[in-house]
């Protein structure tokens, strides 16, 4: 069983205002992953890292930043928030070794920017 | 590129109905291919996996057969209960050379009735 979280589950918050959103891992995966959920249900990637000090945009342009310090921990963060940037926020990982291409995701953040 | 196409939802059925949601694919390559679901406010979860082509993923009574002379990975159950009500997600994998980074479909959202 993945063991991947996400903190915190829920979050209201005003315009022009700071956020991290944090996902860590407990499984040693290298690959870790950011995806948008839109309303619509469709997802899209924001972000991916291959290991530590790695961090690489993805398929949808987003203004948020991620960081790979450790290899458990993937946080994102928004130096602005902006009603724009309401929605549910997806991290998975994954094993890099080669033996599984499997993503195992966290159980995501719903943000409201009001 | 790689891109997956599903059946649009919702899907409505009544309990111990037959459930077939369709999912085709376009991609280079021999991916890997996925089922996840999604139940109300929370993270996707795998559902099953194949990794070649008629390969048969099954779990929890659903199944998918890995056809490459259509492309396709069509999601069966034959008898859905009420706690089957969730949102399904077809997906494709670039593999561990990729990145393993996965295509969705749109998601197709099934609704089980008494």
């Amino acid at each position: 069983e993945a063991d991947i979280y996400q903190t915190p589950r829920y979050l209201v918050i005003g315009t022009g205002k700071k956020i991290t959103l944090e996902c860590s891992q407990t499984m040693g995966h290298d690959k870790m992953y950011w995806y948008q959920q839109d309303p619509g249900m469709e997802l899209h990637l924001i972000h991916y890292s291959y290991g530590v000090n790695s961090t690489e945009k993805g398929d949808l342009s987003s203004e948020s930043t991620v960081s790979r310090i450790r290899t458990e921990h993937f946080p994102l963060t928004l130096e602005s928030a902006r009603p724009s940037h309401t929605s549910q926020y997806l991290c998975a990982s994954s094993d890099a070794s080669g033996r599984s291409d499997t993503q195992y995701f966290g159980p995501g953040t719903r943000l409201t920017v009001l | 590129g790689d891109s997956v196409t599903q059946m649009e939802g919702p899907v409505t059925l009544s309990e111990e109905a037959f459930l077939t949601i369709n999912c085709t694919y376009t991609a280079t390559g021999y991916p890997s291919l996925f089922w996840y679901v999604q139940y109300p406010g929370e993270g996707l979860q795998l559902l099953l996996k194949a990794t070649k082509a008629d390969d048969k993923g099954s779990n929890k009574g659903f199944e998918a057969t890995y056809r490459k002379e259509t492309t396709s990975f069509h999601l069966e159950k034959g008898s859905v209960q009420v706690s089957d009500s969730a949102v399904y997600f077809c997906a494709l994998s670039d593999g561990p050379g990729g990145g393993n980074k996965l295509t969705f479909g749109t998601g197709t959202q099934l609704k089980v009735e008494l």
